[in-house]
């Protein structure tokens, strides 16, 4: 299995651009989490996903943050629009029931 | 109260030496247990996992549980250079993951 893929792996953007992450589970996978992770507060959950379906989005923190996952396959969460204190980097992770948790290689986000 | 609480460090320990990292959880609900390492710019890798109480051992690394102090540690002995790297404890608990800060060790060599 090729595991959790994440693209891209880095992303500079300008303040107030809209910005898309993307993440693959893996296949079988029936949860998906999208965290953000920063050294002032280390690994943070935003959404995760149950079956396609969000489960738990009190982790996004601002209307600006947006997450789909159309399909048991991909999943996106969107920015828009960007502020500088959104760069981190953004891990999508997957896993079965009572399975551990996997993660993708992250994308890096700097927002300028 | 954090869910997840791990000693931030840093922790140093001299190359061959063992290296103790301690955990504890705050829910008594908590099911599953599990020990990241994240080296500097990479992803989180998990390395262990733990269900029950007691130890369990898997090449240089041993995870130990006690569910009735709600405490999880990870040994690592012999400890090489190439173990510096960040370690995440993990609770598993209901369909959501809970992390610690996170413990910073270095192996000097």
């Amino acid at each position: 299995d090729a595991g959790v893929i994440q693209s891209p792996r880095h992303e500079v953007t300008e303040m107030g651009q809209e910005v898309t992450l993307r993440c693959k589970p893996i296949s079988g996978h029936d949860y998906l989490f999208w965290y953000r992770q920063t050294m002032m507060r280390g690994l943070e959950l935003l959404i995760y996903f149950n079956n396609n379906v969000p489960i738990d989005d009190s982790g996004m923190p601002e209307d600006r943050f947006s997450a789909k996952m159309p399909n048991a396959s991909f999943s996106t969460l969107k920015i828009q629009p960007s502020e500088p204190r959104d760069s981190a980097v953004y891990f999508c992770a997957s896993s079965d029931y009572n399975s551990p948790l996997h993660f993708g290689n992250g994308t890096r986000l700097t927002v300028t | 109260q954090k869910e997840v609480e791990q000693n931030s460090g840093p922790l140093s320990v001299p190359e061959g030496a063992i290296a103790s990292l301690n955990c504890t959880y705050s829910d008594r609900g908590s099911q599953s247990f599990f020990w990241y390492r994240q080296y500097s710019g990479k992803s989180p890798e998990l390395i262990m996992s733990i269900y029950s109480n007691g130890d369990k051992e898997d090449g240089r690394f041993t995870a130990q549980l006690n569910k009735a102090s709600q405490y999880v540690s990870l040994l690592i002995r012999d400890s090489q250079p190439s173990d510096s790297a960040t370690y995440l404890c993990a609770v598993h608990r209901g369909n959501q993951f809970y992390f610690g800060t996170g413990t910073s060790l270095t192996v000097i060599p």
